[in-house]
């Protein structure tokens, strides 16, 4: 089974701050990880995806992740917030030997707001 | 190439009754998933077609059931509504074994009064 903690379910920066999204993963199996980002009343658009190439991945908006296996974490970062950068942050787990028959396994969510 | 597409958009429905979801895949994928999001939470995997059949299901009770068509595209059902029912109902789509390549569609929100 596998199961996915978002530290925060509200994040709060000032604009030009640097952002930082905590997820860490519970596995049985070396994991597919996943950033999606929801705007209100919209789905989920992928900011990145982490499918045990590089540690370090980089994905849309200027945002990136880091898979640190020891800590069995995938925190998500942006140097600099923007105010369009203000949405639900979900992080997510798949694994990739059930070839997709068991889903993505989502966090909670974290909220991110922008402080002018 | 075309997105994932749902439709209605919105929809309220009364405790008991029946509905059905419907979702076009992403050109050139093949398989079929569908997610409840309720409010203020993480999307929950309900089940993935493949090939017309169901290939694998989260947590969900009978009474949520699916089929893909020929070309792929998908409708949800739900039986005997229930108020806890009421959420966002996404379809994503993919290509079979690349459990890493999901496309999204924008949802269907369901009210059950």
């Amino acid at each position: 089974a596998q199961s996915v903690t978002q530290l925060g379910s509200h994040v709060s920066v000032s604009e030009g701050a640097l952002v930082l999204l905590r997820c860490n993963y519970s596995s049985s199996v070396p994991p597919y990880l996943f950033w999606y980002v929801q705007y209100p009343n919209q789905g989920l658009q992928l900011l990145l995806k982490y499918t045990s190439a590089a540690t370090l991945v980089k994905g849309i908006n200027g945002f990136e992740a880091e898979f640190k296996k020891s800590e069995t974490s995938f925190h998500l970062t942006k140097p600099s917030a923007h105010m369009s950068d203000a949405a639900e942050y979900f992080c997510a787990v798949s694994d990739p030997s059930g070839g997709g028959a068991d889903g993505l396994t989502f966090g909670k969510g974290t909220h991110l707001i922008i402080q002018p | 190439e075309t997105g994932v597409t749902q439709s209605p958009t919105h929809l309220i429905k009364t405790r008991g009754q029946q509905v059905t979801l419907r979702c076009s895949s992403q050109s050139g994928h093949n398989t079929v998933s569908w997610y409840q999001q309720a409010l203020g939470q993480g999307p929950q995997f309900i089940f993935q077609y493949y090939r017309e059949e169901e290939n694998g299901r989260g947590n969900f009770p009978p009474r949520f059931s699916g089929l893909q068509f020929p070309n792929y595209s998908s409708e949800l059902n739900v039986n005997a509504l229930e108020l806890d029912d009421s959420a966002l109902y996404l379809c994503a789509s993919s290509l079979i074994g690349q459990s890493y390549g999901y496309t999204f569609g924008s949802g269907t929100r369901l009210t059950v009064v």
